[in-house]
């Protein structure tokens, strides 16, 4: 199957800086991305679908302010979490997909924020 | 507007059993349906797909789901069980054939026991 991978594995941040998230299509192109957040023992929720060269959709709820998406190419969506608080520490996840296929999901990131 | 429910929030088996994870779904149209595994601190796994076809879909590592539309039901399967197999387990619908945004299910744990 394709592969996704995401980097960093794992961050730890003080209140009031920004992560950048990143998540790689290692051997296909995706011009769709999508970015889920996992809180303990819970499902995954969709926060927002990544577009290449065009504005991010967002999910209800989620603030586009407080999270930056940037998909500038096809094998590469960023996720910017912008002054971070102990309530953004969650594990975020991405998918993508080749073109037709089914969603491949990276290995995920926990985000811890003191 | 689409919905997977799981309706068991752990399941626990004897190794060598047979083990049934169960979903329902709510979907408007024809019927997405995946299932996914998630390992502790690890992104999702992709297990299997039904889109269109036989009612029997084989999937990894030796999991099955059968898709009943008159009960609205795409339960996960396998024959024996492994301890190997503990993990958390996601039903989840799509548009697109799932190649577009994933709805998921709450997830189930799956506690094989040895």
């Amino acid at each position: 199957g394709a592969v996704v991978s995401q980097h960093p594995s794992r961050v730890i941040c003080k209140s009031g800086t920004s992560v950048k998230i990143e998540c790689r299509s290692l051997d296909f192109q995706a011009t769709t991305m999508f970015w889920y957040r996992q809180f303990p023992k819970q499902s995954l929720m969709l926060m927002a679908t990544s577009n290449e060269g065009s504005k991010a959709t967002y999910e209800q709820g989620v603030e586009k302010d407080k999270f930056l998406i940037n998909h500038a190419s096809l094998t590469l969506s960023t996720l910017t979490v912008t002054s971070a608080h102990p309530e953004d520490s969650s594990f975020y996840i991405c998918s993508a997909s080749p073109i037709g296929d089914t969603q491949y999901f990276g290995p995920g990131t926990r985000l811890t924020v003191l | 507007a689409q919905s997977v429910a799981q309706p068991e929030d752990q399941v626990n088996v004897a190794e060598g059993n047979p083990l049934t994870v169960k979903c329902t779904y709510s979907v408007s149209g024809n019927p997405y349906l995946f299932w996914y595994v998630q390992y502790p601190n690890r992104g999702l796994q992709f297990l299997l797909k039904y889109i269109t076809g036989d009612n029997l879909v084989k999937g990894s590592y030796g999991f099955e789901a059968e898709f009943n539309k008159s009960q609205t039901s795409f339960h996960l399967k396998k024959p024996s069980a492994l301890v190997s197999d503990s993990a958390l387990y996601f039903c989840a619908s799509a548009d697109g054939g799932g190649y577009q945004k994933v709805t998921f299910g709450t997830g189930t744990k799956l506690q094989v026991i040895p």
